[in-house]
């Protein structure tokens, strides 16, 4: 069964407004977590990386102020897409590390985000 | 950050073994080599990963080579459930807090 949970799957917001899309493990603690952006038929983009109890650290071109992530817990953690625009409709994925060396690293379900 | 390089897509017959290759000529020797597979609006789905030895698991074996310049995944015998996006990925090692970075991908297509 899954170990990283993802909510929503689907959600669809008004163009200017933010959504919260949280991230779960499950039976683990992550003490590190990723987020990741895809666009139809392309790989996996890394936006930013965070550890539990700190700050999080965004791959170069991604804006941290549009997109706010949260690792308050060792088994959650949170992206907000702030004032929401078309252009950031896309799939976005988690996944979730125990954060020792060469442990497998865990992918959530996944969410869309339609901006309209 | 080091980049792996694979090929777009490759064909398989079912119940035939299939080899997916991938490279990674510029890998650091704390590189972990991952590989998943993902389906159309899924999250990647874990197959395996390994450091500098040969792994085997359940799903998959993974051979790396032995300057680590390129690993390849092996499916023993391909169904068509195995239809899907591989991707080679490289997660750095040398810190707990490393990060994974995906290849472009090879679309696997399974004919019966």
């Amino acid at each position: 069964g899954a170990v990283v949970s993802q909510h929503p799957s689907r959600v669809i917001c008004k163009s200017g407004t933010s959504v919260k899309i949280e991230c779960r493990s499950l039976d683990f603690q992550a003490t590190t977590m990723f987020w990741y952006r895809q666009f139809p038929k392309k790989s996996l983009m890394l936006m930013a990386t965070s550890n539990e109890g700190s700050k999080a650290t965004y791959e170069q071109g991604v804006e941290k102020d549009k997109f706010l992530i949260n690792h308050a817990s060792l088994t959650l953690s949170t992206l907000t897409v702030t004032s929401a625009h078309p252009e950031d409709s896309s799939f976005y994925i988690c996944s979730a590390s125990r954060g020792a060396r060469g442990n497998t690293i865990y992918f959530g379900e996944g969410s869309w985000l339609t901006v309209v | 950050d080091a980049k792996t390089t694979q090929p777009n897509s490759m064909e398989s017959n079912e119940e035939e073994p299939v080899h997916l290759p991938c490279n990674h000529s510029t890998i650091s020797g704390t590189d972990y080599i991952h590989w998943y597979r993902q389906l159309p609006s899924q999250g990647p789905e874990y197959v395996i990963h390994g450091l500098t030895s040969n792994v085997n698991n359940r799903m998959a074996s993974l051979a790396i080579a032995e300057d680590r310049k390129s690993s390849t995944l092996i499916l023993h015998r391909a169904t068509l459930r195995d239809a899907a996006v591989y991707y080679c990925a490289l997660f750095d090692g040398s810190s707990n807090t490393g990060k994974l970075i995906f290849g472009q991908g090879t679309t696997l297509q399974v004919k019966p």
